[in-house]
């Protein structure tokens, strides 16, 4: 399993666009990146999931460069309900495997 | 459809007796996972079923904890003569085995509202 490196905490404010990188410097072939976002007293809730290049959904953006070695979740327009824990996850893209969660970066949206 | 619950929400024991968690996946989810959260921390992997089977226990921290699935559908975790440093939420999550589905693969984990266990 890949180890993923992420800030423990970013500060930003409404309004403002927000790009959280995550390191993983040994991912492998067949590995995708994953994101999932977490509230407090809640369980964590998938965000967007990519393998190369760029991925959007309604939520979010996944930037991954040409060697796969980190990435980049942004989200555009942060509001105070953003705040959050957000999890890089590096791992096979079919279920049934061992994930490993790490400590996420806590985001702290301002008004 | 329902997503994934967990009985019960909340669960305070006495040090030394034993628990059972209970997790109801989302109907047709093959894969189920278990995960525990102490206070302010990442989630821990426990262990993951594929259908019944269990292939990777080695994230259940002690000999005390012990997981089982049934019909491919409902889960129980058992923690045997629970201690202090149990305590923590624990969440359990249900996935589709992954393939492709709508022209692009998945791995979307569904998670249930967690089980808040207190030893005292």
């Amino acid at each position: 399993l890949a180890k993923t490196t992420q800030p423990i905490s970013m500060d930003s404010y409404e309004g403002q666009e927000v790009n959280i990188t995550c390191s993983h410097n040994n991912i492998a072939t067949n590995d995708y990146i994953t994101w999932y976002q977490q509230f407090p007293s809640q369980g964590p809730r998938f965000i967007i999931q990519g393998y190369k290049t760029k991925v959007t959904n309604e939520v979010a953006s996944l930037f991954i460069p040409a060697d796969r070695k980190s990435s980049t979740l942004s989200l555009p327009r942060v509001s105070l309900s953003d705040t959050a824990v957000y999890y890089c996850l590096v791992g096979a893209a079919t279920g049934g495997f061992k994930t490993i969660f790490g400590a996420g970066t806590r985001l702290f949206v301002k008004a | 459809g329902a997503g994934v619950s967990q009985s019960p929400s909340n669960k305070v024991t006495e040090k030394g007796k034993d628990v059972e968690l209970r997790c109801d996946p989302i109907s047709g989810h093959t894969a189920l996972y278990w995960y525990r959260q102490s206070l302010g921390q990442g989630l821990e992997f426990l262990i993951y079923f594929q259908g019944n089977s269990a292939p990777d226990k080695s994230g259940l921290p002690s000999d005390r904890f012990s997981a089982e699935r049934t019909g491919g559908s409902v889960s129980t975790l058992t923690i045997q003569r629970t201690q202090q440093e149990d305590s923590a939420v624990y969440l359990c999550a249900s996935s589709w085995r992954g393939w492709r589905v709508g022209g692009s693969d998945t791995y979307e984990q569904y998670f249930g509202p967690g089980t808040r266990l207190t030893v005292t």
